[in-house]
């Protein structure tokens, strides 16, 4: 089965930190993606990776960055949290090639106080 | 069926009656869909996935049904469990292929 594990289930930070979220993926696909999920608007996606070392933004990338310096591990940067980024932070992959389906972690619900 | 919106649908069945949750989706160019099943407190869960070439595909105890000429995909869930309460939504691949767009989802309670 494959296995994308987020380093954190549950994360609090202040405005203003810098926030790393982390996920790993166990199955050697090339894509990963971050998405973040909120009430009544399904998931938005903020960046992916189709490589190592590159990256696309999403729908909704301000505020974020990525990095993927190994291809198992794709992380998402918060360079100066805000509240307005409170929300569920979900990881996925999936292999090269059109009509495959994204597997996901299960999430790191991530506060910014 | 799934809209966006502030309030997500819900569905109420009983144990053991059939389930049937609804999906319009946007692009007419996407030819790949996938239904999810999300948990409390885990990510989404791939359940099956169709392609446009296709009007039904079945699983265990599920079924996708896809109708391009309203853009209209449901899942129906046979003899529903207790286990089978979640948030469900479907996903379109657009225009790109590899990049998906989700509905917001249903929810789906099963009284026993």
């Amino acid at each position: 089965d494959v296995k994308v594990t987020q380093s954190s289930r549950y994360l609090v930070k202040r405005t203003g930190e810098k926030v790393f979220l982390e996920c790993v993926q166990d199955m050697d696909h090339e894509n990963m993606f971050w998405y973040r999920q909120d009430p009544g608007l399904g998931l938005r996606l903020i960046y992916f990776s189709y490589d190592v070392k590159m990256k696309e933004k999403g729908d909704i990338p301000e505020g974020y960055s990525v990095s993927r310096e190994k291809k198992e591990r794709f992380s998402l940067i918060l360079e100066s949290a805000s509240t307005n980024q409170t929300s569920m932070y979900l990881c996925a992959s999936n292999t090269e090639g059109s009509n495959r389906p994204q597997h996901f972690g299960d999430g790191t619900r991530l506060s910014i106080l | 069926g799934e809209s966006v919106g502030l309030h997500l649908p819900t569905l109420s069945v009983q144990e053991g009656d059939n389930s049937i949750i609804n999906c319009a989706y946007s692009n007419s160019a996407s030819d790949y869909f996938i239904w999810y099943k999300q948990e409390s407190g885990k990510g989404p869960q791939f359940i099956i996935d169709i392609r446009s070439n296709m009007d039904k595909r079945q699983g265990q105890r599920v079924t996708v049904l896809l109708n391009k000429t309203v853009k209209h995909l449901s899942l129906q869930i046979a003899a529903t469990q207790p286990g089978d309460s979640a948030v469900y939504f479907c996903a379109e691949n657009g225009d790109t292929g590899n990049q998906f767009y989700f509905g917001t989802g249903t929810s789906l309670t099963v009284i026993p």
